[in-house]
């Protein structure tokens, strides 16, 4: 079945600087990426998605990379401020059903 | 427009009690998905639904889990004989679309306790 894989699991920045999250996945079939973000206590919500037919996509501050044929992509997140501070997962849907299968989750940490 | 809300908040459940929890989808949506996220970890699936039709129950971690959905808005996940390990937070999130490869919204949660 699908295996996801989210690095790091914990990652503090310095404000402004830029912050990089990775997940690798293991079904080639697999096509749709999205991310999300999980403030404390708070619900998910979806910050960025790509699809596969494109190596990425970016949306203000926040980029999604693509790599196919390493299966993996990357969260890009630049001049981190306060409010980027929560969890971030990342997600693959499992080719052929409906099952996504999350990552464990990245927390970040933006110091002042 | 509202966005999926879920009840209760909070529950606390003494161990073997039976728990109902609602969740409410945005208006229209076709797909419906119930997760279980435990402290400091990802939302893990449990059941998808697509309209009223339960069209993968394969995360369910056991019989005492049950989701329905029968006219294919407002969906209930119950938990039979409630145990400790299933003390966590389900999250229910729903689709435009059909599938999984679509923007999901996701409610508050459920937290549950099992003292």
């Amino acid at each position: 079945g699908e295996n996801v894989e989210q690095h790091p699991s914990t990652l503090s920045v310095q404000e402004g600087d830029s912050a990089v999250i990775k997940c690798t996945y293991s079904d080639s079939a697999s096509n749709y990426f999205p991310w999300y973000k999980q403030e404390l206590g708070k619900r998910p919500q979806l910050i960025i998605d790509i699809r596969s037919n494109v190596g990425e996509k970016k949306d203000q501050r926040i980029a999604v990379t693509l790599n196919k044929t390493a299966k993996h992509f990357s969260l890009h997140i630049t001049e981190t401020q306060p409010e980027d501070s929560a969890v971030y997962f990342c997600a693959v849907p499992r080719w052929g059903d409906d099952k996504i299968i999350f990552g464990k989750g990245t927390r970040l940490h933006i110091l002042p | 427009g509202a966005g999926v809300s879920q009840s209760p908040r909070y529950k606390v459940a003494k161990r073997g009690q039976d728990v109902a929890l609602r969740c409410d989808p945005i208006s229209g949506h076709v797909s419906l998905f119930w997760y279980q996220q435990a402290l400091g970890q990802g939302p893990e699936f449990l059941t998808y639904f697509q309209n009223e039709a339960q069209l993968d129950k394969s995360g369910l971690p056991s019989d005492r889990f049950f989701a329905e959905r029968p006219e294919g808005s407002v969906s209930t996940l119950k938990i039979q004989r409630t145990q400790q390990e299933d003390s966590a937070v389900y999250l229910c999130a729903s689709s435009l679309a059909e599938g999984a490869k679509n923007i999901q919204y996701f409610g508050a949660g459920t937290r549950l306790s099992v003292l």
